[in-house]
């Protein structure tokens, strides 16, 4: 089962921040959490990951709360082609397929 | 672009007929996983290859599923005697993991088989 849970849908202007939430409240001190997401008919995409400090790249922000129950992946300026699902995972330290699971993920509609 | 590819990338196959898929990693990555995704779901783990090893399988991985990796390279999926509840997106993904960096490498898709069995 995935150890995340995250909204199904949300809807975005065009031109502001997409602020996506996640929860992972039973997340351990090894386990990392990566954002992944999906356009349709391509594969899942990398955007991000982290272990307790907040990161950005040129793609997003990941905030993570202190406490690591929590994290929130930022897209700073959403455009169309930001429309996706958009998949939280926590997983456990080693690269084991198994530890990797995916939800169903949030359905983000840039308008 | 040198990112995983995947072929082919649609595949429309009658019942009870076989069929092999095949994923081209990144070339420096030592792991490879298969995964399986039906419409409206996210990603199924089905199994995964450190070089040329098949470390894990899922219970998903029917008998009638094999995964190669022969030299550690590419890797190939096959389904025999294919089914109407086979019919989904096969996808691969890799990753480069030696020491530490194992633990937190992320994994690369590609952009899948979709399978039609009709």
């Amino acid at each position: 089962d995935a150890k995340t849970t995250q909204p199904p849908s949300m809807d975005c202007a065009e031109g502001r921040a997409a602020n996506l939430p996640c929860n992972h409240s039973t997340i351990s001190g090894n386990e990392y959490v990566y954002w992944y997401r999906q356009i349709h008919s391509q594969g899942p995409q990398y955007i991000i990951h982290g272990l307790k400090n907040n990161e950005t790249n040129e793609m997003a922000s990941l905030i993570i709360t202190e406490d690591r129950k929590s994290s929130t992946l930022i897209l700073p300026h959403a455009t169309l082609r930001d429309t996706a699902v958009y998949y939280c995972i926590v997983r456990v330290g080693d690269n084991y397929g198994q530890n990797f699971v995916f939800g169903p993920g949030t359905r983000l509609s840039v308008l | 672009d040198t990112g995983v590819s995947q072929n082919p990338r649609h595949k429309i196959t009658k019942r009870g007929q076989n069929v092999t898929f095949r994923c081209d990693p990144i070339s420096e990555h030592n792991r490879l996983y298969w995964y399986r995704q039906t419409l409206g779901q996210g990603p199924e783990f089905l199994t995964y290859f450190q070089n040329e090893a098949q470390l894990e399988k899922s219970r998903l991985l029917s008998d009638r599923f094999s995964a190669e990796r022969p030299k550690g390279s590419f890797s190939t999926l096959e389904i025999q005697r294919t089914e109407q509840g086979d019919s989904a997106m096969y996808l691969c993904a890799s990753s480069l993991a030696y020491g530490k960096s194992s633990y937190n490498s992320p994994l690369h898709f590609g952009n899948g088989t979709r399978l039609t069995v009709t």
